[in-house]
């Protein structure tokens, strides 16, 4: 059971480059997240997804755009990279416990770089 | 709104007891608790989903009280693997359980 699975695990980008991460789960899990996580700070929400077709921003959602055309993968776009997009990126899913709780299992991580 | 988290860091010698509080503006409709370890992913440990619940397991445990919008994380007889930084987290809209949004995380280094 591979878990969430993210590619690639690192990656430099020039400012005005294009690049999508990738994110799969094989857990069936309905919900999924994108975070970035800055150097010393905490978790920011980028982008989630409900399902199958649906997704919603977060609380950092400019800049980026994702897709979910499958309940396995999340793909995070970045369309022109600029320095303040340089990150460490998670992508998370999650199951529900009922009652709405939902428990999120996160990827490894893809540290990005712009320069 | 993001949680609130205090302190920012904390040093404690094996042995040692620590609570890192987790308080919020807004209502705290659950609240997740996850640690994270230097260079890894975060991983998590509990949630809490009504007021005045408290959970734990091995020696670390968490209570929540729904009404003063706060929960606590306690680490009893800290060891070296306590090490790392931990996370709460909690639904931003009582309507969007799945939309987790997390404070900036409480740096716990546990020394010999």
């Amino acid at each position: 059971n591979a878990g969430v699975t993210q590619t690639p695990k690192f990656r430099i980008l020039k400012i005005g480059q294009s690049m999508t991460l990738q994110c799969t789960q094989d857990m069936n899990h309905n919900y999924m997240y994108w975070y970035r996580q800055d150097p010393g700070m905490g978790l920011k929400l980028i982008y989630y997804s409900v399902g199958a077709g649906i997704t919603d921003k977060g609380e950092v959602p400019n800049g980026y755009n994702v897709s979910r055309s499958t309940t396995e993968d999340f793909p995070l776009r970045l369309e022109l990279a600029a320095p303040s997009q340089t990150s460490v990126y998670f992508c998370a899913s999650s199951y529900s416990l009922g009652s709405g709780a939902n428990v999120l299992t996160f990827g490894a991580g893809s540290r990005l770089t712009v320069l | 709104q993001q949680p609130v988290q205090s302190p920012q860091a904390v040093i404690l010698r094996e042995g040692e007891d620590a609570v890192i509080n987790c308080s919020s503006s807004k209502a705290l409709y659950s609240v997740h608790w996850y640690r994270q370890k230097h260079g890894e992913a975060p991983v998590f440990l509990m949630i809490l989903l009504k007021g005045g619940e408290q959970k734990g397991h091995d020696k670390i445990s968490a209570s929540f009280n729904e009404k003063k919008q706060q929960s606590s994380l306690y680490l009893t007889a800290s060891q070296l693997s306590y090490s790392g930084t931990y996370f709460c987290g909690t639904p931003s809209e009582k309507t969007s359980y799945d939309k987790v949004i997390f404070g900036p995380g409480t740096s716990l280094s546990v020394i010999p």
